[in-house]
C-alpha cells in the first residue's frame, strides 16, 4: 500500500517571499502520478500541480513549481512570490498509474498561511 | 459548467439516524468517489465506484454504503450515524485513464458536506 507523509501541519511566509512545502511517499510502483491539491477556506479542492512519475523535468505553473526526487521519493511544492489568496491547506496526492478506479491517496495537509 | 455537486453543504444527525448523501457529476466520467476528511488524516477513501452499477471498499468503507444507478449519480449512505461519522465529506470524479501516459487524470471535487453527529 502507498502512503504520503506531510511533515509540516503549519507554515507561514511573508507576502512575497518563496516558500517550501514538503511530500513524501512510499510505493513500489515504478510508474504514478504526483498532485498537490490546495484548499482554500471555502473547502473546495483545486488541483495545483502534477507530476508523471516517468518525466525527469520538474512541472512548472506560474508561479507553484515542483521538486520531484523518484529515488528519494520526495515531492516538495514550491512557491514563489507568495500572496495571499494562497493561504490555504495544501495535500500532497499519490496515484498508481494503471490502478483500478485511479484512487488516490493524500498526505495529511499542511496549513499556510500568508502574512501580509 | 457545474461539475461535482454534492447535497447537503451542510447537516447535523443525532446517533442513531440515517441519511443519504448525494453527489451528481455532469462530465460523464465513469470514475466516481467518496472521500471523508478528518483533522490530521487528510481524505481518505470511503468507496469508489468504476462505472454505473458497480461499487467497491476504499480504506475506511465501514459504516458506509454507497450506490451508483446511474452514471452520473453516486449516493452515500449513512444507516445508523455515529459521532465518530463527524467529518467533512467530499465526493469526486474523474475519467477512466485510457492510455496510461495520455491520460487525464484530473479529479474534480464537489465543495464538501460538513455532517456533525451529536
Amino acid at each position: 500500500a502507498q502512503t504520503v507523509t506531510q511533515s509540516q501541519p503549519e507554515m507561514s511566509v511573508q507576502e512575497a517571499e518563496t516558500v517550501t512545502l514538503s511530500c513524501t511517499y512510499d510505493t513500489s510502483e515504478n510508474n504514478y502520478y504526483l498532485f498537490w491539491y490546495k484548499q482554500p477556506p471555502s473547502r473546495q479542492m483545486i488541483l495545483v500541480i502534477r507530476q508523471e512519475a516517468y518525466k525527469q523535468q520538474n512541472a512548472t505553473e506560474n508561479r507553484f513549481s515542483v521538486n520531484f526526487q523518484k529515488a528519494a521519493k520526495s515531492f516538495s511544492l514550491k512557491i514563489s512570490d507568495s500572496q495571499l489568496g494562497d493561504t490555504a491547506m495544501y495535500f500532497c496526492a499519490f496515484m498508481k498509474e494503471g490502478g483500478y478506479g485511479n484512487k488516490l491517496v493524500f498526505g495529511a495537509g499542511t496549513i499556510l498561511r500568508v502574512k501580509s | 459548467n457545474a461539475g461535482v455537486t454534492q447535497t447537503p453543504k451542510f447537516r447535523v444527525l443525532k446517533t442513531g439516524q440515517s441519511m443519504t448523501l448525494l453527489c451528481a457529476q455532469d462530465m460523464n466520467h465513469e470514475y466516481m468517489y467518496w472521500y471523508r476528511q478528518d483533522p490530521g488524516m487528510g481524505l481518505r477513501l470511503i468507496h469508489y465506484s468504476v462505472g454505473e452499477g458497480t461499487t467497491a471498499k476504499g480504506e475506511v468503507p465501514d459504516g458506509y454504503n454507497v450506490s451508483r444507478l446511474k452514471k452520473q449519480n453516486f449516493l452515500l449512505g449513512l444507516e445508523s450515524a455515529a459521532p465518530s461519522q463527524t467529518s467533512v465529506y467530499f465526493c469526486a470524479s474523474s475519467p477512466r485513464a485510457a492510455q496510461s501516459w495520455h491520460m487525464n487524470t484530473e479529479a474534480f471535487f464537489g465543495q464538501g458536506t460538513r455532517l456533525t453527529v451529536v
